[in-house]
């Protein structure tokens, strides 16, 4: 099945600085990429997301990149602020319908330091 | 659109009783409902995917007889979890994707479970 990786699990950045997330997925047939940002306590929202079918997709600070022959993809969020902190889960589907599975990368606690 | 509620938010049980977790759809048919724990610091793991009318599909190490859902109608799946323990106490969330989208799941707000 799929595995997602997601490295590092913590990243600290001052306000103001760009933040990058990296993962990198295994099965060569994913072609669906979720972000997702978590609050503690909160549901996943998604944020943002990219299909194989293109290499880059950006929506104002958040920006989603995607290499499919290395197997990786990168959340990129420029202009960070305070409220920007909290966890951010990749994700890798193969699509299908509703019945598209996710497989969740481990998460990031990304710290915005004012 | 594309809300998808959980009632309850949070439950405190005692150790060897069944407590039910109901998510909804609100305003789209929810074709495929699916059900995720998730541990404190830890990332959201898929326990099953169920399909209105259709037994759900569990994951593996996940037990069926442990954990019930039923998926019922197109705006309502549940997740029994019987004969709860205190490793049974998570942050159980629902998602659902249906006729609003092609395959985004819409999660709900998670119920958090303690086992006393």
């Amino acid at each position: 099945g799929e595995n997602v990786e997601q490295h590092p699990s913590t990243l600290s950045v001052q306000e103001g600085d760009s933040a990058v997330i990296k993962c990198t997925y295994s099965d060569s047939a994913s072609n669906y990429f979720p972000w997702y940002k978590q609050e503690l306590g909160k549901r996943p929202q998604l944020i943002i997301d990219i299909r194989s079918n293109v290499g880059e997709k950006k929506d104002q600070r958040i920006a989603v990149t995607l290499n499919k022959t290395a197997k990786h993809f990168s959340l990129h969020i420029t202009e960070t602020q305070p409220e920007d902190s909290a966890v951010y889960f990749c994700a890798a589907s193969i699509e299908s319908g509703a019945n598209s599975k996710l497989t969740f990368g481990k998460g990031i606690t990304l710290s915005v330091r004012p | 659109g594309a809300v998808v509620s959980q009632h309850p938010s949070w439950v405190i049980c005692k150790s060897g009783t069944s407590v039910k977790i109901e998510c909804r759809s609100l305003d789209f048919q929810a074709t495929t409902m699916f059900w995720y724990r998730q541990f404190p610091k830890q990332s959201l793991m898929l326990m099953a995917t169920s399909n209105e009318g259709s037994k759900a599909t569990y994951e593996q190490g996940v037990e069926k007889d442990k954990f019930l859902i039923n998926h019922a109608s197109l705006t309502l799946s549940t997740l029994t979890v019987t004969s709860a323990h205190p490793e049974d106490s998570s942050f159980y969330i629902c998602s659902a994707s249906g006729t609003v989208s092609y395959n985004e799941q819409f999660f709900g707000p998670g119920t958090r479970l303690t086992v006393l």
